[in-house]
C-alpha cells in the first residue's frame, strides 16, 4: 500500500518567517501534487509536479520534487496571515489512484 | 480550466435512509472518478476508484454495499450512502481527472453529510 507522508504535521509561523513542509511517499511515483484546503471547504490546486527535479512557484510558495528520495518539499516564503491552511501533497501510483498526505496545518500568527 | 461539480454541498438525513451524492464533471469527460471520505481535521481517504461503464474499485475496508457507486456516463459519478448511520456523518469529496491537462486531478466543491 502507498504511504504519504507530511512533516510537520502541525506548524504555527510567525509572519515574515520562512519555513519548509516535507512529503515523503513510499513507493516510485513521477507526479507529486500539492493542494490547499481552507476550514469546511474542498481542495485547491496548487502545484503538479511531473518529474524528478521539477520546481514550481507561485507568490510566496515554491514546490520541488526529487523522485530518487521520494520527496517532495512546500518551501514557504515570508508567511502572511492570508497562507494559513491545511496543506497536501498527494501521488498518483501506476495504478491510477490518488493518495494524499497525512496533512500539514499551517497558521501564520502576527 | 476543468470543473467538477458536486451537489448536495450539505444534507442532514435520518439513520436509515440511503443518500445520493452526484459528482459531475462540465466542461471534459472523465472516464475515472474518485470518491474521499474526509473527517474532522484529518486527511482525504481514498473510497473507491469510479470507471465509467464499469464496477467501481473499493480501497480495503471499504463497504461495497454500504456505498453505492455508479459511473453510467462520462460525466456523473454518484455516491449512495445506504442504511445511513450517524457514523458515516463525513465530509465527501469527488474527484475527476482531465486528461487533456496535465495530469490535472480536480476537485469537487464536497459534501458534508450528517446522519441523525
Amino acid at each position: 500500500e502507498l504511504k504519504v507522508e507530511q512533516n510537520p504535521l502541525f506548524l504555527s509561523m510567525q509572519e515574515e518567517k520562512n519555513y519548509t513542509i516535507y512529503c515523503n511517499y513510499s513507493t516510485t511515483s513521477d507526479r507529486l501534487y500539492w493542494y490547499r484546503q481552507d476550514p469546511g471547504k474542498s481542495l485547491e490546486s496548487l502545484f503538479v509536479l511531473l518529474s524528478n527535479g521539477a520546481v514550481k512557484q507561485e507568490g510566496r510558495l515554491m514546490a520541488s520534487l526529487d523522485t530518487k528520495a521520494r520527496l517532495s518539499t512546500l518551501h514557504i516564503t515570508a508567511a502572511v496571515h492570508d497562507l494559513s491552511a491545511t496543506y497536501f501533497c498527494a501521488v498518483d501510483n501506476t495504478g491510477n489512484q490518488f493518495y494524499f498526505g497525512t496533512g500539514t496545518s499551517l497558521t501564520v500568527i502576527p | 480550466g476543468a470543473v467538477v461539480s458536486q451537489h448536495p454541498s450539505r444534507v442532514i438525513c435520518k439513520s436509515g435512509t440511503s443518500v445520493k451524492i452526484e459528482c459531475r464533471s462540465l466542461d471534459f469527460q472523465a472516464t475515472t472518478m474518485f470518491w474521499y471520505r474526509q473527517f474532522p481535521k484529518k486527511s482525504l481517504m481514498l473510497m473507491a476508484t469510479s470507471n465509467e461503464g464499469s464496477k467501481a474499485t473499493y480501497e480495503q475496508g471499504v463497504e461495497k454495499d454500504k456505498f453505492l457507486i455508479n459511473h453510467a456516463s462520462l460525466t456523473l459519478s454518484t455516491l449512495t450512502v445506504t442504511s445511513a448511520h450517524p457514523e458515516d456523518s463525513s465530509f465527501y469529496i469527488c474527484s475527476a481527472r482531465d486528461r487533456t491537462a496535465s495530469y490535472g486531478y480536480t476537485f469537487g466543491s464536497g459534501t458534508r453529510l450528517t446522519v441523525v
